[in-house]
């Protein structure tokens, strides 16, 4: 149980393309969608945290413009990087959980590779 | 702000040897701290630690949190090739339920 997908799990769009990344819950209801960044050889870091039917609550840092969040049900969040640049390649990574007390457990998602040329 | 310290950052052993990854936190209220595993894609989840001195055990891998000491440690017995990944080490606290602050991972190589 508590299985998550994500979709696409690479792709490779050109500079000013924008990308959207769907992540979803596939056996539970996640009230609570996290989705994070990493770079190559570092740690996760926590770009923003989505709750189903409310605007997502970015990290210091984050610009929500650029970075859009939309968690419309309970199975499904998508992050749109808009106008993509080089410096936006990433691995972007959700995860969900079932809120609450539980939120702190959470279930990744395999990933997002992003590489912008 | 929150902070997790994990060490080594890296590791290299063979197979057989015993391991011991370490992790430190300062955080406020702090709640919880998990241990992920990481392959060559996300996080996979290990163990959530929320009171001291209790053992949590998975076949080879245990692990236990220290509150009063603000640390935890990760230990791999009789390591195996498929141990190879990156140990991630996070915690939550302060009110806003499951923001996990990672701490920047121990790569471990195990060789046969």
């Amino acid at each position: 149980g508590a299985v998550v997908s994500q979709h696409p799990s690479r792709v490779i769009c050109k500079s000013g393309t924008s990308v959207k990344i769907e992540c979803r819950s596939l056996d539970f209801q996640a009230t609570t969608m996290f989705w994070y960044r990493q770079f190559p050889k570092q740690s996760l870091m926590l770009m923003a945290t989505s709750n189903e039917g409310s605007k997502a609550t970015y990290e210091q840092g984050v610009e929500k413009d650029k970075f859009l969040i939309n968690h419309a049900s309970l199975t499904l969040s998508t992050l749109t990087v808009t106008s993509a640049h080089p410096e936006d390649s990433s691995f972007y990574i959700c995860s969900a959980s079932f809120g609450g007390s539980l939120t702190d457990t959470q279930y990744f998602g395999p990933g997002t590779r992003l590489t912008v040329l | 702000e929150d902070k997790v310290v994990q060490s080594p950052l890296s590791l290299v052993v063979h197979e057989g040897d015993t391991v011991t990854l370490n992790c430190s936190y300062e955080v406020t209220n702090f709640r919880s701290l998990l241990w992920y595993k990481q392959e060559k894609k996300a996080p996979t989840f290990l163990f959530m630690l929320t009171s001291s001195g209790i053992e949590k055990k998975s076949g080879r891998l245990s692990s236990i949190l220290d509150k009063k000491e603000l640390f935890s440690i990760l230990n791999i017995t009789a390591t195996q090739t498929g141990d190879s990944a990156i140990y991630l080490c996070a915690v939550t606290g302060g009110t806003s339920y499951g923001k996990l602050t990672f701490g920047q991972g121990t790569i471990l190589t195990v060789h046969p």
